[in-house]
């Protein structure tokens, strides 16, 4: 099963919004993963992490890895419609290549 | 640079058959790794080839195989079908060294 616990579940927000949605476990990962997937296509990598407390932004969307290596936090600002989807964190575990994959952000945007 | 694709789109299957699921990864990438999603499961790690070897193994019973090829394409391979194996099929590929996947669309398996 997945140990990466996501939250929240799904969102349901105006366009113009920020959205914040965030991923936890309680094993250590040494790299974060966030991925986007539309209906009918496979996920698309959004941000990749690599450091304890790093930042990083790809245009709206703003990720941080936490501090203790458990958490990571994506951060989409001024939605716009296109934003829908599913948002996913994920990472290999640490010692183990083993990718694991959050349950999923479902996120809506109302025009 | 071509993304990576997957053949086919959609299969439809009764239970007992068997099935085979295509992935030609991104030229260059020689990590080629297998996923299933389900609404109930979320995404799961079925197994990961590099090499034409296969390197890691995720917690799936043995009816599900896999194999690479000296190009890097990957098949998987689901034996005796269940109604429980309808799922999306997601292949991705990534550079030697790098966790940084890229998928394909997926091939969409019904068991009927």
């Amino acid at each position: 099963g997945q140990q990466l616990n996501q939250s929240p579940q799904s969102m349901f927000i105006q366009e113009g919004e920020d959205v914040s949605m965030n991923c936890t476990s309680s094993s250590i990962f040494n790299t974060w993963l966030w991925y986007k997937q539309e209906p009918g296509e496979g996920p698309v990598l959004l941000i990749a992490l690599y450091k304890a407390g790093e930042l990083t932004s790809n245009g709206r969307l703003t990720a941080q890895f936490g501090i203790t290596r458990k958490d990571s936090f994506l951060n989409i600002s001024a939605s716009i419609p296109s934003d829908v989807g599913i948002y996913f964190c994920a990472g290999p575990r640490w010692n183990n290549n083993d990718m694991r994959f959050g349950a999923g952000t479902r996120l809506t945007v109302k025009p | 640079k071509a993304g990576v694709t997957q053949t086919p789109r959609y299969l439809i299957k009764t239970r007992g058959q068997q099935v085979t699921l295509s992935c030609s990864p991104i030229s260059g990438h020689r990590s080629v790794s297998w996923y299933q999603q389900t609404p109930g499961q979320g995404l799961q790690f079925l197994f990961e080839y590099f090499s034409e070897t296969q390197r890691n193994k995720g917690n799936f019973p043995g009816r599900f195989s896999g194999r690479q090829f000296s190009n890097s394409r990957s098949e998987m391979n689901v034996s005796t079908l269940e109604l429980g194996d309808s799922a999306l099929y997601l292949c991705a590929s990534s550079l030697e060294g790098s966790y940084e996947q890229f998928f394909g669309p997926g091939t969409r398996l019904t068991v009927l």
